[in-house]
């Protein structure tokens, strides 16, 4: 079946170092989107990408989506302790149905 | 506006024992999601609405059923609780702007349910 997944599950960095999770996808995907989820908290969305190629950036984050649509990532320029949280992809298929990726869990050691 | 509000926000139940959650939203929303989380598996989809009185099964359907007789509210029903169905259960819902658009969801606080 189609399946979406991400890399790494956890990563543990450095206060000031950058952090990247990758998104891939079984399938080409019509457009993909990045929740964040607070410990303890629910998913909140941040970002869509549609366009093949597409770069969008929020402050310290930059979204990147793959010129074949299978894949994406997620970037994050010296890390915060506000940036503490599982970052979850959800890509939507061509059969109009929208896969959450597994997530990234993020820590960031002050 | 509220947005999307689950009650109750925790339980414990026995197996055997049956439950409904509840989920009601106030921003008019067409599509209404019920997903469970676990951990490391993220969000699996339990079943889904695309309008008031219509229902879809997700990918891990069994064991629930689900309402939707009124478009602000889509109801999520345990007939027999089993140690295996404690999770977190989220429910979200979102705008529908046609199949071409993917309006971001937006989710509820959860509900903690734990099945002794």
């Amino acid at each position: 079946g189609q399946q979406v997944m991400q890399i790494p599950q956890y990563q543990h960095v450095q206060e000031g170092e950058d952090f990247t999770t990758y998104c891939n996808s079984s399938t080409t995907l019509s457009n993909i989107q990045w929740y964040k989820q607070r410990p303890g908290g629910h998913p909140v969305f941040l970002i869509q990408l549609v366009k093949s190629g597409e770069v969008k950036k929020q402050k310290r984050l930059t979204f990147q989506f793959g010129e074949a649509k299978k894949n994406s990532s997620l970037h994050i320029t010296a890390t915060q302790t506000t940036d503490v949280g599982t970052y979850f992809c959800a890509g939507k298929t061509s059969y109009d149905k929208v896969i959450f990726g597994p997530g990234t869990s993020l820590s960031v050691i002050p | 506006n509220a947005g999307v509000t689950q009650t109750p926000k925790f339980r414990v139940l026995k197996t055997g024992q049956s439950m409904t959650l509840l989920c009601a939203q106030d921003m008019n929303h067409e599509y209404m999601y019920w997903y469970r989380q676990d951990p490391g598996m993220g969000l699996r989809l339990i079943h889904y609405s695309v309008g008031e009185g219509t229902t879809a099964k997700g990918e891990v359907p069994d064991g629930y059923n689900v309402s939707r007789l009124k478009k602000q509210n889509f109801l999520l029903g345990l007939e027999s609780a089993a140690p295996s169905q404690t999770s977190v259960y989220f429910c979200a819902s979102r705008e529908n702007l046609g199949t071409s658009s993917n309006q971001p969801q937006h989710f509820g606080d959860g509900t903690r349910l734990s099945i002794l």
